[in-house]
Order: structure tokens, then sequence, then C-alpha cells
């Protein structure tokens, strides 16, 4: 079992849809990151998260440290959302190295 | 402007013949890594720098090798390119505060014919 995993793998929606994509992981973390990846291009990191909740434009990030849980959402979903998105954690062993998740591939349809 | 700097985006090389990738970044970062991506899977981390100190990868192989001149620059050098080592190389800097953000290059895609 992964210690990061992501789900769905894949999603598909309609522009203007609220779209939510999980990351669960199980080791101790000092702090987890939602990052971007276009088709063919690098990575955009999103957040960075330790607590909470924390937004930028339509996208929302929150994570519940008890659960070892957090969640990306998107609202109002535009075809230029499309793209991997990944999960990748800092865990407290990992002497500054990120763990990643699968990666949640999301096509947003016109 | 562009933080972690990587070039070039898109290289060729032949079969065996050796090739330099570089990372160059603007924002004085202790820590420096390289991972390979292959299509449709996650980054996987090659090996990184704390400062001057050299982290390999267990599982990496010998095949590639990496330098770290100054702070602000980091190459990875692959000796004998196979074919297996056509992916995205991507470049990350970090801080050295444990809870600092990971800071991603533009990536290099290596093509090997």
């Amino acid at each position: 079992k992964n210690e990061v995993e992501q789900s769905p793998q894949n999603l598909t929606a309609q522009e203007g849809e609220f779209i939510t994509i999980n990351c669960s992981y199980s080791v101790g973390i000092s702090a987890l990151h939602w990052l971007q990846q276009h088709p063919g291009g690098g990575i955009v990191s999103l957040f960075m998260l330790s607590s909470g909740k924390k937004k930028h434009g339509r996208l929302i990030a929150t994570i519940n440290i008890q659960e070892k849980h957090s969640s990306l959402h998107i609202t109002a979903s535009h075809p230029r959302d499309s793209a991997v998105y990944i999960c990748a954690v800092l865990s407290l062993q990992g002497a500054q190295k990120l763990v990643f998740g699968q990666g949640t591939r999301l096509t947003i349809n016109p | 402007d562009a933080m972690v700097i990587q070039n070039p985006r898109y290289q060729v090389t032949q079969f065996g013949k050796p090739v330099t990738l570089s990372c160059s970044q603007t924002l004085n970062h202790n820590v420096m890594y390289w991972y390979q991506q292959k299509s449709s899977q996650a980054p996987k981390l090659l090996f990184h720098y704390y400062d001057k100190d050299f982290n390999n990868e267990a599982d990496t192989p010998d095949n590639f090798q990496s330098r770290r001149p100054n702070t602000s620059f980091c190459f990875l050098d692959i000796r004998s390119p196979g074919l297996g080592d056509a992916a995205m190389y991507l470049c990350a800097t970090k801080d050295r505060n444990l809870r600092s953000e990971q800071y991603f290059g533009p990536g290099t895609r290596l093509t090997v014919t």
C-alpha cells in the first residue's frame, strides 16, 4: 500500500462543476503539497498545508491532520483546469524528501 | 520571474552518448533535488543535495551522477543513456527549514534515439 493514496485516479466533469480530489496518507507529516501538472509540462505548486484550509482564487485545499486526509476543491471548473493534480507529503522521517501520490487526471469538458 | 530554471527544456541524445542537464536557482535555497518522471507516473527522486552534501537514493542507477559546484547550480549527468532513460527530469529546490515549500523547475524532457 502506498503511503499516499489519491482518489479518484481519473475524473471527467463538465465546465462549471465543483470538483473534489482526495488524498489520504499513512505517515506522520510536517506538510502536505498539492501540485498541478499540465500535459507534457512541469510541476507547479498550488498549496502547501500543515493545518486547516487555504484558498487561492477558485482553488481550496483543506487538511485534517487527525484523520490524515486532505482535499483539493475547484469551484466553477474550467477546461484550463484540466491537468494532473498530485498530492505529496513531507514525512516526519523523510529528511526533506517528498512522498508523492499517483496523481489524479482531471479533464474538464466545455 | 523564473526562480528555478532548467536548460534545455528539450534534449535529444543518442543511445550511449553522455548528456548533461542543468538546473539553476535564484532562491539561494540549501536543498536541490533531481527527479525522474516517466509518462503517467509520479516523480521519482534520484538524489538531492543538502548544501554540498550529496544524498543518493538507494535505487538510483550508477549511470546517473550529479554535481553541485555552487549554491545556484546543479547538474544531472547521464553517462550512457539507454532508451529507458527517456523521461521528464525535474529539478526542485527548498530552503533548509523542514516546513518550507519545494519549488519545481519546468523540467527537461529527454528523448533517447
